[in-house]
């Protein structure tokens, strides 16, 4: 089956200083990826659209420079969150949707990660 | 604008009972709906599709398009079910996935 993994799945990281989260698509490629974020015993909170060799698309609201968002290759995306805070403390999910195969139609299914828990202090 | 709208945040029921979770959209276009489930300690997976139109686990879902409803069921609960269930909508412009609040559904033994 199609795994995504994320790296680091939990990190803790001193205020100011900024945090690297890597997702991963181990067994297919994957064009986009999203960012997500969770608080705590709330839903996804779509933050942006990862693109493979262009810029992302980030959600209102979410501001850029803040995060920063990097996808180099068809597997890999990660999410830069630069000078953190603690507000920036929560858990941050990616998805990757699998790349269609020639004929099929362009919604394939995504899968997600496990997910990074953020603590920042 | 696109919206998932989960009523419940909590719904228990004993095993053996009848389950239904609600789920309401709010989305001008072609919808795309989904059910992902999250069981304790794990990530979330997908469910099932509207698309499909499958049962996966004795869950069935129907998108109800003049009602803007794909609420999800299953005839009798299991204690296996216990979980964090999220409805999904995915708009086509960008293959975005936006996801409700979320409903904790809990069986009692």
């Amino acid at each position: 089956g199609a795994v995504v993994s994320q790296h680091p799945s939990w990190v803790i990281c001193k205020s100011g200083t900024s945090v690297k989260i890597e997702c991963r698509s181990l067994d297919f490629q994957a064009t986009t990826m999203f960012w997500y974020r969770q608080f705590p015993k709330q839903s996804l909170m779509l933050m942006a659209t990862s693109n493979e060799g262009s810029k992302a698309t980030y959600e209102q609201g979410v501001e850029k420079d803040k995060f920063l968002i990097n996808h180099a290759s068809l597997t890999l995306s990660t999410l830069t969150v630069t000078s953190a805070h603690p507000e920036d403390s929560s858990f941050y999910i990616c998805s990757a949707r699998k790349n269609p195969a020639r004929g099929q139609g362009m919604n394939t299914e995504a899968f997600f990660g496990q997910g990074t828990r953020l603590t920042v202090v | 604008a696109q919206r998932v709208t989960q009523p419940e945040k909590l719904l228990s029921v004993f095993k053996g009972a009848p389950v239904e979770l609600k789920c309401n959209y709010s989305y001008s276009g072609s919808p795309e709906l989904f059910w992902y489930v999250q069981y304790s300690r794990q990530r979330l997976q997908l469910l099932l599709r509207h698309i499909s139109r499958e049962s996966i686990k004795g869950f069935t879902a129907d998108l109800n398009k003049g009602e803007t409803s794909f609420h999800l069921k299953k005839p009798f609960a299991q204690e296996e079910d216990s979980a964090m269930y999220y409805c999904a909508l995915r708009y086509s412009s960008a293959s975005k996935i936006i996801f409700g609040s979320g409903t904790r559904l809990s069986i009692r033994p």
